[in-house]
């Protein structure tokens, strides 16, 4: 079985430009969550989408905003870039949310100049 | 407020010893999963183990188990005989429900070094 997608796995952008990243999740699990995973803070739960809508949203500006496809495949979009945007996004999948392993993929590691 | 704390930032551990992984959670919540992952250097985050708030036994998973002591809010992870290719971040993570939303945090992570 075909683990998480993340495409791709690096990108270097400048500031105010925008960027999206894409995640393919493992097949037949609807629930797509993004991470942001920095030195300093940690990991940060950005949102997760199930069955095309947003269920759950972290603390997050508006700059950063998803959505998800009828096969599952969602997007992450991140405008206006902040060098405090540098990070690794991490998406991951699962059955569904209520208690079920996430599992993650590779990660796309963004670097803004 | 730390909602998972992970107090050991950096761990060297003997190769072929057990070792602990500590983690201690902060919730009000009655229905909660406890979680641990790995992320080696390449980044990628694995998947080891889960508890359920209301599972009564300890998970196992092969070299992995998770020590579970609920009145404690504390969900350790131990790993026995452990191996070279231990060496990574480890995260303890809490899925729980947040002003009506669920959502999955993570600790600080804690630095093992498995030396030959």
């Amino acid at each position: 079985k075909a683990g998480v997608t993340q495409t791709p796995r690096y990108l270097i952008k400048t500031r105010g430009q925008q960027v999206t990243l894409s995640c393919s999740p493992i097949s037949g699990h609807r629930s797509v969550s993004w991470y942001q995973q920095t030195p300093g803070q940690g990991l940060q739960f950005l949102f997760e989408y199930f069955s095309e809508t947003q269920r759950n949203k972290g603390n997050f500006p508006g700059r950063f905003s998803g959505r998800q496809f009828s096969n599952s495949r969602s997007e992450m979009n991140v405008s206006t870039l902040e060098l405090g945007d540098s990070a690794l996004y991490l998406c991951a999948s699962s059955l569904d949310s209520a208690n079920q392993p996430q599992h993650f993929g590779d990660g796309t590691r963004l670097s803004i100049l | 407020a730390q909602k998972i704390t992970q107090t050991q930032p950096g761990m060297f551990v003997q190769e072929k010893e057990a070792v602990t992984l500590d983690c201690t959670y902060d919730t009000s919540d009655q229905s909660y999963g406890l979680f641990w992952y790995k992320q080696p250097s390449s980044g990628e985050m694995i998947f080891l183990i889960y508890q359920g708030s209301y599972d009564e036994q300890n998970a196992t998973e092969g070299r992995y188990s998770l020590n579970f002591q609920k009145a404690r809010k504390s969900a350790n992870l131990v790993i026995s005989a452990s191996q070279l290719g231990d060496s990574a971040m480890y995260f303890c993570a809490m899925r729980e429900r947040y002003f009506g939303n669920e959502k999955l945090t993570f600790g600080t992570g804690t630095r093992l070094t498995i030396i030959p």
